[in-house]
């Protein structure tokens, strides 16, 4: 069964930082993209990021460019998103997706989907 | 503002059928697959239909989908109160070379 968990959500300050990580079980997780999709209080989904199989290449949102940060420990089953330099708009449940395949293209979607991390941003 | 556009509420009986609308663009919904996901309250998104009209296993098959040009649909039938979710549509944009998403639709059971 394809599990997934994210952890590292938390109240932040406008302009810190915040690290989200997802641990994943169920699966060859080496083999598979992975990207994070947020949600915003009372609004709709919002594709963050992904990054391919391998972690050699990774894709963004042009809201989270320059800021946020992806990355995957292929040995511990892990994803993470390192947000810096965050804005009250960036407040948003965080949830992180494993895609149908090792690629990022056209034919890539997400297949299952983890509980979600909250992240509020805040003074 | 979100790239694809779903109407924001729809509502049934029990047993009705139920239509959601996805209106896009030749560089999303026009040449790329529609994906249906359902987000019943408080929960994670569940994926619910892929590659516009293929339903994963375990899905019933009261829930289709559909494309048409620049738009897609996803229909209900048999509805149940367990339906009562928000339902939200996807598909690849060409332009921006990533994913997008539509607004949601929240269905109400009557």
């Amino acid at each position: 069964e394809v599990q997934l968990l994210e952890s590292g959500g938390g109240l932040v300050q406008p302009g810190g930082s915040l690290r989200l990580s997802c641990a994943a079980s169920g699966f060859t997780f080496s083999s598979y993209a992975m990207s994070w999709v947020r949600q915003a209080p009372g609004k709709g989904l919002e594709w963050v990021s992904d990054i391919s199989g391998s972690g050699g290449s990774t894709y963004y949102a042009d809201s989270v460019k320059g800021r946020f940060t992806i990355s995957r420990d292929n040995s511990k089953n892990t994803l993470y998103l390192q947000m810096n330099s965050l804005r009250a708009e960036d407040t948003a449940v965080y949830y992180c997706a494993k895609k149908n395949s090792y690629y990022y293209d056209s034919t890539a979607y997400p297949d299952y989907w983890g509980q979600g991390t909250l992240v509020t941003v805040s003074s | 503002q979100s790239v694809l556009t779903q109407p924001p509420s729809a509502s049934g009986t029990p047993g009705q059928r139920v239509t959601i609308s996805c209106s896009g663009s030749s560089s999303n919904i026009g040449s790329n697959y529609v994906y249906w996901y359902q987000q019943l309250p408080g929960t994670a998104p569940k994926l619910l239909i892929y590659k516009n009209n293929q339903r994963p296993s375990g899905v019933p098959d009261r829930f289709s989908g559909s494309k048409s040009g620049t738009s897609a649909s996803l229909a209900i039938s048999g509805l149940r109160s367990e339906d009562e979710a928000d339902y939200y549509c996807a598909s690849w944009d060409d332009s921006l070379s990533g994913p997008v998403f539509g607004g949601g639709t929240k269905l109400t059971v009557l």
